[in-house]
């Protein structure tokens, strides 16, 4: 079985500063790792994943990930954030080859402040 | 436009009253999910199904009852609702062709308040 953690319920940035918001994962076997985000008042929608290959992974509106197999950490960056990156972000994960059931985060909201 | 539809979008019902929630989707996926979103706790798996006529309890299955008799369609069910149902509801659904790396596409959401 996997477990996540993200380490951060509540991420407050000032608009155009970076942030990085934790996840750490679980796991005995390899793993796919994904990162959504959840917009105010919708549902979820995928930002980026992992799958193989390289190990930054570019997701849309300008946020990208990394995944660092000895940490098992899948921490998710953006540069310089806007008022409209405001959102609860989850991380999750799967075992590759195994249960299509994912595993989710307890999700971290990020605020961005004018 | 692909999408995974939810209905209602926001319900108010009293402990006891049968209700129904509707998920459907178009992108003619095999999976199928019912989460429930609380604060501080993230999202927890009611129910699943892998294809129609096939469903498997999740996490949190207590209290609820889902069908799958066609595969684009996929409601949730609540037979008598207490103040513990009251939460955020979302329907999922994605392809199982190529294993657990798929996306999943998530509805909009639907807001349940038991009184």
């Amino acid at each position: 079985a996997q477990s996540v953690t993200q380490l951060d319920s509540q991420v407050p940035v000032f608009e155009e500063a970076p942030v990085e918001l934790r996840c750490n994962y679980s796991s005995s076997v390899s793993v796919y790792l994904f990162w959504y985000v959840q917009y105010p008042n919708q549902g979820l929608q995928l930002l980026l994943k992992y799958l193989s290959g390289s190990t930054l992974v570019k997701g849309i509106n300008g946020f990208e990930a990394e995944f660092n197999k000895s940490q098992t950490s899948f921490h998710l960056r953006k540069p310089s954030v806007h008022i409209s990156d405001t959102a609860e972000y989850f991380c999750a994960v799967t075992a590759s080859g195994g249960s299509y059931i994912p595993t989710f985060g307890r999700g971290t909201s990020l605020i961005v402040h004018p | 436009e692909a999408q995974v539809t939810q209905n209602p979008r926001y319900l108010i019902t009293v402990t006891g009253k049968k209700l129904t929630v509707t998920c459907s989707q178009n992108m003619n996926h095999e999976y199928m999910s019912w989460y429930r979103q609380d604060p501080g706790l993230g999202l927890r798996q009611i129910y699943y199904s892998m294809n129609v006529e096939v469903t498997d309890k999740g996490d949190v299955p207590e209290g609820y009852k889902v069908s799958r008799k066609e595969k684009r369609n996929f409601p949730l069910i609540l037979e008598s609702p207490s103040p513990n149902q009251t939460s955020l509801y979302f329907c999922a659904s994605g392809r199982l062709a190529t294993g657990s790396g798929e996306t999943q596409y998530f509805g909009p959401g639907t807001r349940l308040l038991v009184l």
